[in-house]
């Protein structure tokens, strides 16, 4: 099976501090996601990386970067938190472009 | 722009009492659409890809089916624990992003 994990399943943070997730996936997957999921709004995606060092923004990217420096690790840096970056955070992994992609247990993250 | 909807917005059903959600799409060159299960605070637990208009996958009381505009998350005399919220989403053309629906939550009560 599939296993994506994410560094913290809640955290605190206050305005203006730089926050670090991170995403660690086991299946040698190709393709990591990152998403924010907010009630009413859906699932919406950040940032994605289709191979090591390589990214590409998703539709709601501002505010927020990303690193992938081994294949297996995908973070998401919000360089100077605000209080609208609320939100529950989720990291994903596919193996190609085609298929299904496997969720993390999500990160809720609160900012002050 | 891709759009998915799903209806209803939340269900209520009694233990066996079957139904159906809905998941209706706007893409152009649709290359899947996947439903996913989420429980509260949890992330979305992969369930069915379907492919091609006409297809069919089943899972215990869940059967997902898909046509042209829509596909249809069939629950079968459903348990409690099938109670969750029900996502659908959709990958079109050769692009990476896939679109999620808001979703449906599911109450099933004993």
């Amino acid at each position: 099976d599939v296993k994506v994990t994410q560094s913290s399943r809640y955290l605190v943070k206050r305005t203006g501090e730089k926050v670090f997730l991170e995403c660690v996936q086991d299946m040698d997957h190709e393709n990591m996601f990152w998403y924010r999921q907010d009630p009413g709004l859906g699932l919406r995606l950040i940032y994605f990386s289709y191979d090591v060092k390589m990214k590409e923004k998703g539709d709601i990217p501002e505010g927020y970067s990303v690193s992938r420096e081994k294949k297996e690790r995908f973070s998401l840096i919000l360089e100077s938190a605000s209080t609208n970056q609320t939100s529950m955070y989720l990291c994903a992994s596919s193996r190609d472009r085609v298929n299904e992609q496997f969720f993390g247990p999500g990160t809720r993250l609160t900012v002050l | 722009e891709d759009q998915v909807t799903q209806s209803p917005e939340a269900l209520r059903l009694q233990e066996g009492e079957s139904s159906s959600l809905n998941c209706s799409y706007t893409v152009s060159g649709l290359r899947g659409l996947f439903w996913y299960r989420q429980d509260p605070g949890k992330g979305p637990e992969f369930l069915f890809t379907l492919y091609s208009a006409g297809e069919e996958k089943e899972k215990e009381r869940l059967k997902a089916t898909l046509t042209k505009k829509e596909s249809f998350l069939h629950i079968t005399a459903p348990k409690p624990e099938d109670s969750a919220t029900y996502l659908c989403a959709v990958r079109a053309g050769g692009y990476q992003k896939v679109t999620f629906g808001t979703g449906t939550k599911l109450q099933v009560i004993p």
